[in-house]
């Protein structure tokens, strides 16, 4: 199975802030790389799929990039409203795996 | 709009079983593979099975392969997961999403809690 490593587990920022969130693959996964963003008690939501294609309604403030096994996501500047848990998944080989969440928390 | 209800959730002991629903509604439901994903109590994300949109091909999680079934009917635009011989590992939320590698809809969610 293709093990998804995300960093940091965990950060602190302020609103306004840029905040980059790192995800490693421990094999080759192409693009096949998604984004998701989960809030408390609630499903996640589709940010990014294919490493860089923002879902339709996601603010352009977010932004991914990355192949191979290093992909970033990327929040240019921080709203109130992006106070969350941001989850990494692999779609180059079943099983689908994901990183282990990275939690984005108000300073 | 796009709707994905689960139901079917509780809880249950060790050994048992039970069957878990979502209904789908605002799209063609019978066009698109449908997923289970689930979520351990404060912990991450788990990719459990995915069923094609006509329902022959299927692939499960090794760690519910021999005791969960998923299936569909795309006529009651519904999916379905048969889980037995249930762990206490198996307590989660359950989701189910709407794609077969990348999920664009999801459900609320329902709470399986299997006790030991």
């Amino acid at each position: 199975d293709i093990q998804m490593t995300q960093s940091p587990s965990s950060l602190s920022a302020s609103v306004g802030d840029r905040v980059t969130i790192t995800c490693r693959a421990s094999q080759y996964i192409s693009r096949f790389l998604n984004w998701y963003q989960q809030k408390p008690g609630k499903a996640p939501k589709l940010l990014i799929s294919a490493a860089s294609s923002l879902q339709g309604g996601v603010p352009s403030r977010f932004s991914g990039s990355g192949s191979g096994t290093d992909f970033t996501v990327t929040i240019s500047s921080l709203q109130p409203e992006d106070f969350a848990t941001y989850y990494c998944q692999q779609s180059y080989s079943t099983p689908w795996t994901f990183g282990q969440g990275t939690k984005v928390e108000i300073k | 709009q796009v709707q994905l209800v689960e139901s079917g959730g509780g809880l249950v002991k060790a050994g048992g079983s039970l069957r878990l629903s979502c209904a789908a509604s605002g799209f063609t439901f019978s066009d698109f593979y449908m997923t289970w994903i689930r979520q351990a109590p404060g912990k991450g994300l788990e990719w459990v099975s995915y069923i094609s949109s006509s329902g022959s091909a299927i692939y499960y999680a090794d760690s519910v392969k021999g005791r969960f079934t998923i299936s569909r009917d795309n006529a009651k635009k519904s999916l379905y997961l048969q889980m037995n011989s249930l762990r206490a590992e198996d307590t989660a939320v359950y989701y189910c999403a709407r794609g077969q590698s990348s999920f664009d809809y999801w459900g609320q969610g329902t709470l399986v809690t299997v006790s030991a």
